[in-house]
């Protein structure tokens, strides 16, 4: 049973639009969220994380959005740039096990200029 | 800090062959991850060390799979008698300490693409 799934396999938009990733967990267990970018041929890249005990955190152009009451989390980004074309992968932990993570299959973001 | 390194890059084996591979954390982490990734799905957790000690494996792990990280830095992942659907991406990650900052991020390295015959 997928812990962690990211129901959108791939997402197109326009450049200087907003690009919105979901994504939605089981676990209850989970409290603290992360997203990951990765670019082809490359390792993921640590992007923004949330702790259960907020509901936004925003670092940039980049804000998380959780709402623990569906279990489901976001990742707004705005405006969007071509470089930011990537798989973007959510990721959960539980607190006890500080680090390791469940992820998601991931959505590819296209980003077209 | 150059970040994670992983060796080789790329692997390709007959079935039923050995394989190793190696990977280095940072430096000052001492947490150390791998997780194998295969196509259209994300990183799958495959076992977990603090310092030296093995402190969680996968169901997924099976008795063919070994990891050790003898000294509590580098750390190397062997694959006995390798089969077809071994072929994937093995990631390793690293981690600060718990209770640093970041102490949830992980830190991954290039990967290390595993291709059975």
């Amino acid at each position: 049973d997928q812990q962690v799934k990211q129901n959108s396999p791939s997402l197109s938009v326009q450049e200087g639009r907003i690009s919105i990733l979901n994504c939605d967990y089981t676990n209850s267990m989970f409290d603290y969220f992360l997203w990951y970018k990765k670019y082809p041929a490359e390792g993921p890249t640590f992007l923004i994380s949330i702790s259960s005990i907020k509901d936004k955190n925003e670092d940039g152009r980049f804000t998380v959005f959780l709402n623990k009451s569906a279990k489901h989390l976001s990742l707004h980004i705005v405006p969007s740039q071509p470089g930011d074309s990537a798989v973007y992968f959510c990721a959960a932990s539980e607190d006890t096990n500080a680090g390791k993570s469940t992820f998601g299959d991931g959505t590819t973001l296209t980003v077209k200029p | 800090d150059t970040g994670v390194s992983q060796n080789p890059r790329h692997k390709i084996t007959k079935r039923g062959q050995n394989v190793t591979f190696r990977c280095d954390p940072i430096s000052e982490h001492n947490r150390l991850y791998w997780y194998r990734q295969t196509l259209g799905q994300g990183p799958e957790f495959l076992t977990y060390f603090q310092n030296e000690a093995q402190l969680e494996k996968s169901r997924l792990l099976s008795d063919r799979f070994s990891a050790e990280r003898p000294k509590g830095s580098f750390s190397t992942l062997e694959i006995q008698r390798t089969e077809q659907g071994d072929s994937a991406m093995y990631l390793c990650a690293s981690s600060p300490p718990v209770g640093r900052e970041g102490s949830y991020e992980q830190y991954f390295g290039p990967g290390t693409r595993l291709t059975v015959t």
